[in-house]
């Protein structure tokens, strides 16, 4: 079975510093797609970045863009110039292409930014 | 509108009570599915359905049901809710491609 894991519970970043939020995932397929949720304390699940395994290209989204390394499963999340409004649950999510698409998560990384 | 709505946003249940969670969506969309956020365990799938006729389990299915009424109604029940299935429930829609749509929640408390 696939699995995510975001190894940081909680991070925390000042105002206008860049924070890297990690994750890595196990796979034995071949074409997949990777997500990166922001949970707000509205509670709202909002999409962040998505990135499909068969492009090479890293994916960004103005500030937040991540480093996507296929061979070591790996798929963090780098946010630059962090605002205060950045501070949320973060989830990294899996799904295989084809099939159910059962999004699959981590368990979350909360960002604190202090100001 | 949203284009996923969950009713209720909030609910408090006593332990034993049946409860329903209702989805309602306006994407098209045929996959839906119902998701348990639980502090430090992320998400997890309850149960998904890709149409009226296709309903499975996910992950952690014991203590719930589904009813998929129509294209664009999905629902959760808990026959016999107990405190541990104390959570914020999502309900999400799919329309290929894998993009996703989430509702805003539903946060449960049984006591």
């Amino acid at each position: 079975a696939q699995t995510v894991t975001q190894s940081q519970p909680e991070m925390s970043v000042q105002e206008a510093e860049t924070v890297t939020l990690s994750c890595t995932y196990d796979t034995s397929e071949s074409d997949y797609y990777l997500f990166w949720y922001k949970q707000p304390p509205s509670r709202q699940m909002i999409l962040v970045i998505r990135q499909e395994a068969y492009k090479q290209q890293n994916a960004t989204e103005n500030r937040f863009s991540v480093n996507f390394q296929k061979a070591a499963k790996s798929f963090s999340l780098k946010i630059s110039d962090s605002q205060l409004g950045d501070a949320a649950m973060y989830f990294c999510a899996y799904v295989a292409q084809g099939g159910s698409e059962k999004l699959v998560f981590g368990k979350g990384t909360k960002l604190t930014v202090n100001p | 509108d949203a284009d996923v709505t969950q009713t209720p946003r909030n609910r408090i249940t006593k332990t034993g009570k049946r409860i329903m969670l209702e989805c309602s969506q306006t994407k098209g969309h045929d996959r839906m599915y119902w998701y348990r956020q639980d502090p430090g365990l992320g998400l997890r799938l309850i149960y998904y359905s890709f149409d009226v006729k296709d309903i499975n389990k996910g992950e952690i299915s014991d203590g719930y049901s589904v009813s998929r009424q129509a294209q664009a109604k999905f629902s959760l029940s808990l026959e016999s809710a107990i405190p541990n299935q104390t959570a914020l429930y999502f309900c999400a829609t799919s329309g290929g491609r894998n993009r996703y749509t989430f509702g805003s929640g539903t946060r449960l408390t049984v006591v």
